[in-house]
């Protein structure tokens, strides 16, 4: 597609629900960043792709927290036995890879843990 | 570790009037900054990037930003605000030898008519 695209937009969840949210890169973009954006707060990185390879997951904030991109283009973050401290804006963001780049967002996943 | 300041958490400016958004950076090694902005309820979107050459690089929608390694500045400018500049202003640092972007924590802009 022409963007990063991400489904669900919204989510609500109730506490201790397991939810994953999708995120289709761009395509032929080789890295893949998850960020979570809490309100009124700028993005905090969770992970990152090289295709299918997750390179660094030191942003997850707790074993909850899974991320995974099996064939190098569609990633999915799924978040297990959801808190109410879950409650944020899930970016995904796209890059050719190499120095330098940029990285393209989606328009994020809202989600609420009530 | 690599770390990004926005001194402002707001930024009022009357439109038709220049402003600047600031940043600063720590970072080691060379840095590559990049300004994105959000509208309500949306990704961030790029602006514009410094990755080496010209210290005053031009960006989307008359934006510019001007890198100052002395100063580990990249502060964000524009000549004549618009209202629809309105939004959230972020800016992001990433090392040469490194892939992870590090975001600040972000700053207003409200332009009024």
């Amino acid at each position: 597609g022409a963007g990063v695209s991400q489904s669900p937009r919204y989510k609500v969840a109730k506490r201790g629900q397991d939810v994953a949210l999708r995120c289709d890169p761009i395509s032929g973009h080789v890295s893949l960043f998850w960020y979570q954006q809490a309100l009124g707060q700028g993005p905090e990185f969770l992970t990152y792709f090289q295709n299918e390879a997750q390179l660094d997951k030191s942003g997850l904030p707790s074993d909850r927290f899974f991320a995974e991109r099996p064939e190098g283009s569609v990633s999915t973050l799924k978040i297990q036995r959801t808190q109410q401290e879950d409650s944020a804006v899930y970016l995904c963001a796209s890059s050719p890879g190499g120095t330098g780049n940029t990285i393209y967002f989606g328009e994020g996943s809202w989600l609420t843990v009530v | 570790a690599q770390s990004v300041a926005q001194p402002e958490d707001q930024v009022n400016v009357a439109e038709g009037n220049p402003l600047t958004v600031k940043c600063t950076y720590s970072v080691s090694g060379n840095p590559y900054l990049f300004w994105y902005v959000q509208y309500p309820n949306r990704g961030l979107q790029f602006l514009l990037k410094y990755i080496t050459g010209d210290n005053l690089v031009k960006g989307s929608y008359g934006f510019e930003a001007e890198f100052n390694k002395s100063q580990t500045s990249f502060h964000l400018k524009k000549p004549s605000a618009l209202v629809s500049d309105s939004a959230l202003y972020f800016c992001a640092v990433r090392p040469v030898y490194g892939q992870n972007f590090v975001f600040g924590p972000g700053t207003r802009l409200s332009v009024l008519p």
